[in-house]
This record gives C-alpha cells, sequence and structure tokens, in this order.
C-alpha cells in the first residue's frame, strides 16, 4: 500500500526565508503527487500536482515541486517566505488504476517569523 | 457561490446520539469523498462514491453510514456517537477517478462527542 512520509512535523521560517518542506513516496511505480495547504479552520485548497511531463511543477503563491522519481520525492519550496504562508502543508499521493485513493502525509505545520 | 459546503459547520452531541453531516457540491463532479481529520491533523479517507455508487469503504464502524441521493450530495450518518468519533469531517468531490482530478474540499465540520 501507498504511504506518504513528510519529514518534519514542524518547520520554522524566517519572512523572505526559503522555504523547503519534504515529502517522499513509497511505491515503486510512480503515482501521481500532490501538495495541499489548509489554512486555519479551513478545508483543504490545491497548490499543486505532478501527473506526467515536466518534473518540476509550478503551483499558486509562488511555490513550486519537483517530481524525483530516483528519490522517490516530490518536495516543495518556495524561494521567499511570506507571513501569509504560515498554514499545515500535506503531501498525498494517489496510484491511479483500480487504486484511486488519496494517501495523505501526517503533514507539516510552517510558521513564518518576521 | 461556495463550490463544495458542509453543514453543519460545528456539532456538539452527547455520546450515544446519532448525527448526520450533509455535503453538496455545484462543480458538476462525479465523485465524492469523506475524510476524518483527527487532533493530530492526520486525514484518512472514509468513503468515497461515483455517480451514487459506493467504490471506497474503509475500514470504519458500521456506526457510520453514507448516503448519495445524487451525483451533488454525499451525507453522512453517525449512530450511536462515541468520544473516538471527536474529529474534523471534510467533504471533497473531484471530476472523476483516475487519480489525477484535483479534489476540493469543504470547509469542513467540527463533531465534538461530550
Amino acid at each position: 500500500a501507498q504511504s506518504v512520509t513528510q519529514l518534519g512535523s514542524h518547520v520554522s521560517v524566517s519572512e523572505g526565508a526559503l522555504v523547503l518542506l519534504r515529502c517522499n513516496y513509497s511505491s515503486s511505480v510512480p503515482p501521481y503527487l500532490f501538495w495541499y495547504v489548509q489554512y486555519p479552520n479551513q478545508g483543504l485548497q490545491l497548490l499543486l500536482k505532478y501527473t506526467t511531463g515536466a518534473t518540476l511543477v509550478k503551483g499558486i503563491n509562488g511555490f513550486e515541486a519537483e517530481f524525483k522519481k530516483s528519490e522517490t520525492s516530490f518536495h516543495l519550496t518556495k524561494p521567499s517566505a511570506h507571513m501569509s504562508d504560515a498554514a499545515e502543508y500535506f503531501c498525498a499521493a494517489n496510484d491511479g488504476g483500480s487504486n484511486y485513493k488519496l494517501t495523505f502525509g501526517k503533514g507539516t505545520l510552517l510558521t513564518v517569523n518576521p | 457561490d461556495t463550490a463544495v459546503s458542509q453543514t453543519p459547520k460545528y456539532l456538539v452531541t452527547q455520546m450515544g446520539n446519532d448525527k448526520s453531516i450533509k455535503c453538496e457540491q455545484n462543480l458538476g463532479h462525479d465523485t465524492m469523498y469523506w475524510y476524518k481529520q483527527d487532533s493530530k491533523k492526520f486525514l484518512k479517507i472514509m468513503f468515497s462514491y461515483n455517480n451514487k455508487e459506493l467504490i471506497i469503504n474503509e475500514t470504519v464502524p458500521n456506526r457510520f453510514s453514507p448516503k448519495s441521493p445524487d451525483k451533488a450530495h454525499l451525507n453522512l450518518h453517525i449512530n450511536s456517537l462515541e468520544l473516538g468519533d471527536s474529529a474534523v469531517y471534510f467533504c471533497a468531490s473531484s471530476l472523476g477517478t483516475s487519480g489525477q482530478e484535483t479534489q476540493y474540499f469543504g470547509p469542513g465540520t467540527r463533531l465534538l462527542v461530550l
């Protein structure tokens, strides 16, 4: 069964600093990969996703992620953090085919310090 | 217009009671989901319906019963509520079931069982 690991349950950065949130998946067949963001007391919103094609994916709010098959990773980055980026970030994977469940990682809370 | 809406937003109830949560999507999607987010923010799928047919039924107690009267609605009924049912329940929808589709989440229903 697919599993998704997010390294670091809490990441703290200064405003203007690089944001790096790590995500690794387990399956030998590359799944479809997603990053979702959850602001306090809200539902999840898609930041970006990788399905096929270009391995560097750009999303909303200046975020991007790179799919690296050799490392089974899909890390999320943003060059310069903004206070409004403070939220919970979830990496998720979907194997597609007959098993189209979305499996979520445990989430990473990003705090941005002024 | 809210794409995926849930009612109620908050639900406080006593152990042993029966309660329902309603979900509606106006995106024209074929597939709807129920997720449970626990106190540690871990998200796990419970059920999924495609065109009113149950396609994912995770290992949840049979006290939980989903019902989809039409493609735009997916309700969740919970019998004999227990303390451990306290969580945030999210409804979501997607265009289909290939695994590549974005899932659109509702704002969540915060259930507290006393």
